[in-house]
């Protein structure tokens, strides 16, 4: 199956800019998207096509993919971003949709 | 809005059975993808299966390929995942997800609020 990795942790100041990766063999060759998920909420679509953003997510949130990574950047980071985000691709060669282990947002 | 809302989750035992169901509203359901995703108690999400809006193709995560199936019902705009077999592993929140209709990709743009699948003995 195809693996995505993320690192369990980022911190950030509030007004700062954060930077979560994700990393895959030939990610940039994919779609990459991401998603937002806070404590006993469901995820909500934050990314979509390396760089889109869904209607009604703040123009902060923005994306990229190049290589062999995606990173999900927030600018001028608020506490209510603190959250779970995790990225997610399509593998067409195992016919499979691959998650990111999760980045814990931290907003300090 | 969108809506998905999930049931059919319990309490079941080891090598039981169980049917989970996701009623779609304020969606044209037949006209697209849809996906089943799971998340294990404080654990990260995990992708479970996906049929397209005409069930043909779908594809099963290799965790619970041969267990479960994935079916839908245009008709009444259900989805559904008959789970056979069940494991302990396989206790989580099991949420219904719409998929965007990107082509090359899987984009779940809309989810369910879950549904809490519990395998104990």
């Amino acid at each position: 199956s195809y693996e995505l990795t993320q690192p369990p942790s980022v911190s950030v100041s509030p007004g700062q800019t954060a930077s979560i990766t994700c990393s895959g063999d030939k990610l940039g060759d994919k779609y990459a998207c991401w998603y937002q998920q806070k404590p006993g909420q469901s995820p909500v679509l934050v990314i979509y096509q390396n760089n889109k953003r869904p209607s009604g997510i703040p123009e902060r949130f923005s994306g990229s993919n190049s290589g062999n990574t995606a990173t999900l950047t927030i600018s001028g980071t608020q506490a209510m971003d603190g959250a779970d985000y995790y990225c997610q691709a399509w593998d067409i060669t195992t016919a499979s949709v691959a998650f990111g282990g999760g980045t814990k947002l931290t907003v300090l | 809005e969108v809506q998905l809302v999930e049931s059919g989750g319990g309490l079941v035992q080891p090598g039981g059975s169980l049917r989970l169901s996701c009623a779609a509203s304020k969606i044209t359901f037949r006209t697209y993808g849809m996906n089943w995703v799971r998340q294990a108690p404080g654990k990260g999400l995990e992708w479970v299966s996906y049929i397209s809006s005409t069930s043909n193709p779908i594809y099963y995560a290799d965790s619970v390929k041969g267990r479960f199936t994935i079916s839908r019902d245009n008709a009444k705009n259900s989805l559904y995942l008959q789970m056979n077999s069940l494991r302990v592993e396989d206790t989580a929140v099991y949420y219904c997800a719409r998929d965007l209709g990107i082509a090359a990709a899987v984009t779940l743009d809309y989810w369910g609020q879950g549904t809490l699948v519990t395998v104990s003995s």
